[in-house]
């Protein structure tokens, strides 16, 4: 099992570029959940999906962040236009619906200059 | 609403001392409890979980923690660390809502450092 896959690993911008993170699921988990770690505020849910459908965003920051999940096999994290109090770690992670337990992937460090 | 408090940002122990973790929850509901790991520039790992049954839990790599529904507590032990185990660890909550999958919800984490 290849585990959560996340792209890019690490990523530099400049403020007001679009950045797009990328994760690919475990195969057969149909939960997905992208999380945002600081020093400052930690781990923050910022949105999860079930069977592909967004149950909770309220964790999204604001307007300038969306996520899509076109499949059960892929998602994507949109910051547009990104802003240097985007930068942290995000991880994508997946699970099962009702099994309690989500595998994280190695997380996308960004840095918005 | 859940929140979790780990009440130690940092601890250093010495090799092959023992070592405890706290945390303390707040809920409204009954809650599953969990503790994830994670070493330098990797994602995190489950180390253990309370779903129910046994208040004493034991994980992988020789961790145990123990539920105590009346302190609201979850505290992390192993009884012997070694240099390996140094890493971040999260403890984490989530509503006992039954057939969906959770939202969890984790403390600031605790940095475990093991000295030679």
């Amino acid at each position: 099992d290849a585990g959560v896959i996340q792209s890019p690993r690490h990523e530099v911008t400049e403020m007001g570029q679009e950045v797009t993170l990328r994760c690919k699921p475990i195969s057969g988990h149909n939960s997905l959940f992208w999380y945002r770690q600081t020093m400052m505020r930690g781990l923050e849910l910022l949105i999860y999906f079930n069977n592909n459908v967004p149950i909770d965003d309220s964790g999204m920051p604001e307007d300038r962040f969306s996520a899509k999940m076109p499949n059960a096999s892929f998602s994507t994290l949109k910051i547009q236009p990104s802003e240097p109090r985007d930068s942290a770690v995000y991880f994508c992670a997946s699970g099962r619906v009702s099994y309690n337990e989500q595998f994280f992937g190695p997380g996308t460090r960004l840095t918005v200059l | 609403a859940q929140s979790v408090t780990q009440l130690d940002s940092q601890v250093p122990v010495f090799e092959e001392a023992p070592v405890e973790l706290r945390c303390n929850y707040s809920s409204s509901v009954s809650v599953y409890l969990f503790w994830y790991v994670q070493y330098p520039n990797q994602g995190l790992q489950l180390l253990l979980k309370y779903l129910s049954g046994s208040t004493l839990v034991k994980g992988i790599n020789g961790f145990e923690a123990e539920f105590n529904k009346s302190q609201t507590s979850f505290h992390l032990r192993k009884p012997s660390v070694h240099i390996s185990d140094t890493a971040e660890y999260f403890c984490a909550v989530t509503a006992n809502s039954g057939g969906s999958n959770y939202k969890l919800t984790f403390g600031k984490g605790t940095l475990l450092t093991v000295n030679p």
